[in-house]
């Protein structure tokens, strides 16, 4: 079956370095994309989202890129900080169902 | 605004047994979604309410069944509780297509021993 699933299973960044966090899925038809930020004892954060028709949306430090022709997306954080480190999961949205990857442990080092 | 929150935080049931885990959703939210997180793992979709009616289905067995109010706040029941059942059981709530991001509580985390 179609499945969401990551690059790397762990990322580790020195503070104030930029970190990108990759992900790729394989379901052509989701239209929808979010990325999430889970702490520990915590449950999923919202960070950022983008549709199908959008190749690039960017927020506070954060910044999406799609790429429909490879099916690749990633999460870019500029300046990476301390608060940052935990696990990601990018999320892809289809028909009501919204499926998740198994997540990048982002360490970020002082 | 009230975010999804979730009890209890924590629970130790025995093999066999059954549970009730309760949800209630983000206020201005009509549509609650139920996912299980084992440890080191993304979430699986267990289930999603809309309307107080099943509106889609994961891969989990009818064991694990689930109720929504009138006031949206939600039900997931488990019977026969397995070791495997072990799990962070996470609930979300987002508005019924607007396309909006599912929201989370902090989950309950359940122990089958």
């Amino acid at each position: 079956g179609e499945s969401v699933g990551l690059h790397l299973p762990t990322l580790s960044v020195q503070e104030g370095d930029n970190s990108i966090i990759n992900c790729a899925y394989s379901n052509s038809a989701s239209d929808y994309f979010i990325w999430y930020k889970q702490e520990s004892g915590k449950g999923p954060q919202f960070i950022i989202d983008i549709r199908s028709n959008m190749d690039k949306r960017q927020g506070q430090r954060v910044t999406v890129l799609l790429n429909k022709t490879v099916k690749h997306l990633s999460l870019q954080i500029a300046a990476t900080q301390p608060g940052d480190s935990a696990v990601y999961f990018c999320a892809e949205y289809n028909n009501n169902d919204m499926r998740f990857g198994a997540g990048t442990r982002l360490t970020v080092k002082p | 605004e009230t975010g999804v929150t979730q009890s209890p935080t924590h629970l130790i049931k025995t093999r066999g047994q059954q549970v009730t885990l309760r949800c209630s959703s983000q206020s201005g939210h009509n549509t609650v979604s139920w996912y299980q997180q084992a440890l080191g793992q993304g979430p699986q979709f267990i289930f999603q309410y809309y309307r107080e009616e099943e509106n889609g289905r994961g891969n989990f067995p009818p064991r694990f069944s689930g109720l929504q109010f009138p006031n949206y706040s939600s039900e997931l029941n488990v019977n026969a509780l397995e070791l495997d059942d072990s799990a962070l059981y996470l609930c979300a709530s987002n508005v019924q297509g607007t396309g909006s991001p599912l929201h989370f509580g902090n989950g309950t985390r359940l122990t089958v021993t």
